[in-house]
């Protein structure tokens, strides 16, 4: 079965910038996937930030973007604050009704 | 302004049913993609199911398929969740989410807060 693939966490220095991708177990991640981004902070519901590959959600800085780079879906984040401190999920449709979410990326800014 | 209200969460032994309810509030519901994502303690986050804006056509992910019914009531504004034969790796907070107005590349775009639901004996 195919897995969402995300990097289990990275670090990025404050006002930095910083790539967290989204891949595939097997394959290549396109627009066709329509890539959408979200961010959760501990005890909180998640938060839209990036959909359909690069459309950022109402009131979402231009500090995030998405993007497709190689074989992966991207989300970039420049100057990286400390409230940037958090949880990253991704989530790729798959077709046939099916969305799945990647394992997670835990960012620290430090 | 939208709103998602989960309810009907709470501790059921194993084996045991669940009924989720999600009221919505603040945009036109029937006219959009509605889903449940489940996030397990300490753990990622998890889609589960989608129901189209008609409440015709519904999908879900394989760990819930035959176990878990998703439906709609337009008319109430309200999604929900119906859970039966729930084992300790079902317990999570449910989220709703609305999407968009199709099912093809549906997001997320408005979360709920959320109902803890625990299955324990």
């Amino acid at each position: 079965q195919t897995v969402v693939t995300q990097e289990p966490s990275f670090s990025v220095s404050p006002g930095g910038t910083v790539t967290l991708t989204c891949g595939l177990s097997s394959g290549s991640v396109s627009t066709n996937y329509y890539a959408s981004w979200y961010q959760q902070t501990p005890g909180q519901a998640p938060r839209t930030l990036i959909y359909s590959t690069n459309t950022r959600s109402s009131g979402v800085p231009d500090r995030f973007s998405g993007s497709i780079l190689g074989n992966k879906a991207a989300l970039t984040i420049t100057g990286a604050q400390a409230d940037d401190e958090c949880d990253y999920y991704c989530v790729l449709y798959m077709g046939s009704g099916i969305s799945m979410f990647g394992g997670g990326t835990k960012l620290t800014v430090l | 302004e939208v709103q998602l209200l989960e309810s009907g969460g709470g501790l059921v032994q194993p084996g045991g049913s669940l009924r989720l309810s999600c009221a919505a509030s603040g945009f036109t519901f029937s006219t959009y993609v509605m889903s449940w994502v489940r996030q397990a303690p300490g753990k990622g986050l998890e889609w589960i199911s989608v129901v189209s804006a008609s409440g015709g056509s519904s999908y879900y992910a394989d760990s819930v398929k035959g176990r878990f019914t998703i439906s709609r009531d337009n008319s109430k504004n309200t999604l929900y969740l119906q859970m039966i034969s729930l084992s300790a790796e079902d317990t999570a907070v449910y989220y709703c989410a609305k999407g968009t107005t199709m099912i093809t590349g549906n997001y997320f775009d408005y979360w709920g807060q959320g109902t803890l639901v625990t299955v324990s004996s």
